[in-house]
């Protein structure tokens, strides 16, 4: 829903970086959330962008542009065990619902 | 890290018959829980909202008598999947908002839901 929209399938090699990027419908705008998710496992919280700017934790950063309704996951020194879905969700209300993207499956190749 | 568990993590039913789906908050209180449907390699699509004490809110196009929702503790959500059908056969997932923690949801492991 919202037209979130951020790409199908990334492909990258161990040790390099990935950017995925996410777009989203700005009207109503309350935050932007990453997630991964393994293939049949829970999505596990990996960041949350409220304000505009870059987030950092670790290898994973996040970014935020709320004029441009546009947000990146940027992973960092992949590992083998970085391959999964990562899915960008937007809450659109104060009840903290959320819009899935179709999520980005990266695969990381040795 | 805040748990939430689901229950079962996988169920074959035939069709006609109900099924129930637990989620439970293990380590928190959760005033909020939400249920999502799941098909292969697509995203979570949310079908409703649970809260605790009261009814649920459905998504547009979620049908409430087909897929009972009951919030009966801070802990506790069920999704009653009722005369289940084929088309019926997913992925659920719960996810539970910590009322001690304004934004994030934690995701339960999610139910493979198999209608035969």
């Amino acid at each position: 829903g919202q037209n979130i929209d951020q790409p199908t399938e990334m492909t990258a090699t161990e040790g390099a970086i990935v950017q995925i990027n996410c777009t989203y419908q700005t009207s109503g705008f309350n935050g932007l959330f990453w997630y991964q998710q393994h293939a049949g496992e829970a999505p596990t919280f990996l960041s949350y962008n409220v304000l505009d700017g870059l987030e950092e934790k670790g290898r994973f950063s996040s970014f935020l542009s709320r004029s441009k309704g546009y947000s990146y996951l940027l992973l960092k020194e992949l590992q083998m065990k970085d391959s999964a879905s990562y899915l960008c969700a937007v809450s659109y209300t104060n009840d903290y619902k959320l819009s899935f993207g179709a999520g980005t499956t990266v695969t990381v190749r040795a | 890290g805040a748990v939430v568990s689901q229950h079962p993590s996988r169920v074959i039913c035939k069709s006609g018959t109900s099924v129930k789906i637990e989620c439970r908050s293990l380590d928190f209180q959760a005033t909020t829980m939400f249920w999502y449907r799941q098909f292969p390699k697509k995203s979570l699509m949310l079908m409703a909202t649970s809260n605790e004490g009261s009814k649920a809110t459905y998504e547009q196009g979620v049908e409430k008598d087909k897929f009972l929702i009951n919030h009966a503790s801070l802990t506790l959500s069920t999704l009653t999947v009722t005369s289940a059908h084929p088309e019926d056969s997913s992925f659920y997932i719960c996810s539970a908002r910590d009322r001690n923690r304004n934004y994030e949801q934690y995701f339960g492991p999610g139910t493979r839901l198999t209608v035969t």
